[in-house]
């Protein structure tokens, strides 16, 4: 059983506000991802570390950072959250590289107003 | 680059009726890992099944198995008598080993396949 955790699960914020993802993990994993899904399903990379004080921009460009200060934790931000960040953010994380399966968080389902 | 293809957006079955997800996938590298995972309305992608490049052998779990095929670059995915709390989406995704094997484990996922199973 993955213990991956996200808050909040839901969040409706207005347009120009500042947030944070929270994204926690007790598994002791080096590597850790943030995938967006879109509203029609696919489910795309935008962030990924592979331990602390590494982090990378994924496959799909985000105006969102990430930071890795510590392992079991990594959160992601918006500085000014806009309609078009609407959408649901999932948080998992990975044993090892290519093999290892990645444990996914509940997600947090994001709408900007 | 690597890509993964469900072309099957929806599938509706009734209780019992066996249903097959297919998927299709696209990589350059000769050491790539393929899985399965399913997302029930909560939410959480839940980890089905994992199959590496080299091991073709299919895989029977429960009502559940997997048809692995390097030929046809098809991982397809069965489930026989079909229930409803196995109405979901279901993912298949690649992962890629990288040179020397340094991937960082991540995931391409196909689009979706939403099932539904009627009573």
């Amino acid at each position: 059983e993955a213990d991956i955790y996200q808050t909040p699960r839901y969040l409706v914020i207005g347009t120009g506000k500042k947030i944070t993802l929270e994204c926690s993990q007790t598994m002791g994993h080096d590597k850790m991802y943030w995938y967006q899904q879109d509203p029609g399903m696919e489910l795309h990379l935008i962030h990924y570390s592979y331990g602390v004080n590494s982090t990378e921009k994924g496959d799909l460009s985000s105006e969102s950072t990430v930071s890795r200060i510590r392992t079991e934790h990594f959160p992601l931000t918006l500085e000014s959250a806009r309609p078009s960040h609407t959408s649901q953010y999932l948080c998992a994380s990975s044993e090892r590289g290519a093999y290892s399966p990645l444990h996914f968080g509940n997600g947090t389902r994001l709408t900007v107003t | 680059a690597q890509k993964v293809t469900q072309a099957q957006t929806e599938i509706s079955v009734v209780e019992k009726e066996d249903v097959t997800l297919d998927c299709v996938y696209e990589t350059r590298d000769t050491t790539y890992y393929l899985f399965w995972y399913k997302q029930p309305p909560s939410g959480e992608l839940v980890f089905l099944i994992r199959r590496n490049s080299f091991d073709e052998q299919n895989e029977i779990s429960g009502r559940y198995s997997w048809n692995f095929q390097k030929s046809t670059s098809s991982f397809n995915f069965t489930i026989t008598a079909s229930q409803v709390v196995d109405s979901a989406v279901y993912f298949c995704a690649l992962s890629e080993a990288g040179a020397g094997g340094t991937s960082y484990g991540k995931l391409t996922f196909g689009q979706g396949t939403i099932l539904t199973v009627h009573p």
